[in-house]
């Protein structure tokens, strides 16, 4: 059974303050990696998909991927209020077993 | 683009009837997954197909729930004699994903909220 663990929060950041987020995975296998933002009431939103090791920055998003110690973060820099939402790493095996972790809920503070 | 619908937006029901959920994924989607969310809870995988074919069912709770696929197109979550512990938002999400390889981004519809009273 793979396993996708995240802090379940909620981490609270002032507003500006870089916002950093964390994944762990258990499926060495595991070839694709992606962060949800879920707004309190709506559906999950696609934000960022990283496949390789490194760093992948999209705006004021960047996603880290380190498969060698099985983890993926997702920094927010300059958090806005409107960041606050509940954010869901989810990891992906070639279609084997789509495994959502349980979201971290983050509060920018203005 | 139209994105993935969903239908009934909303389903208030009573304990032991039977409801349909609909799920329209985005044209030339391959792959389409439901989940189910409760409230203030994670993500619950039920069933993944890839064209009209379920490779992975899983996830169904019990044999009350039951999907398809038609056209490789529409999909159909059926509840059968529903209880209570069913309410939940039904979320269907999809992507381009084929078993012969391609990244998996899924992309959600807004949801069905069932309410079993």
């Amino acid at each position: 059974q793979k396993e996708v663990e995240q802090n379940s929060g909620p981490l609270s950041v002032p507003e500006g303050a870089i916002a950093s987020l964390n994944c762990t995975y258990s499926d060495r296998g595991s070839q694709s990696f992606f962060w949800y933002r879920q707004y309190s009431g709506k559906s999950p939103e696609l934000i960022m998909s990283i496949y390789s090791n490194g760093d992948k920055e999209d705006g004021r998003f960047t996603a880290q991927l380190n498969k060698a110690s099985q983890y993926v973060s997702l920094l927010i820099r300059d958090s806005q209020p409107s960041d606050s939402a509940t954010y869901l790493c989810a990891i992906d095996n070639y279609g084997q077993n789509f495994v959502f972790g349980p979201g971290t809920r983050l509060s920018v503070l203005p | 683009g139209a994105g993935v619908s969903q239908s009934p937006s909303n389903k208030v029901t009573e304990k032991g009837k039977d409801v349909e959920l609909r799920c329209d994924p985005i044209s030339g989607h391959t792959a389409l997954y439901w989940y189910r969310q409760s409230l203030g809870q994670g993500l619950e995988f039920l069933i993944y197909f890839q064209g009209n074919s379920a490779p992975d069912k899983s996830g169904l709770p019990s044999d009350r729930f039951s999907a398809e696929r038609t056209g490789g197109s529409v999909s159909t979550l059926t509840i059968q004699r529903t209880q209570q512990e069913d309410s939940a938002v039904y979320l269907c999400a999809s992507s381009f994903f084929q078993l012969a390889g391609g990244y998996n981004e899924q992309f959600f519809g807004p949801g069905t909220r069932l309410t079993v009273l």
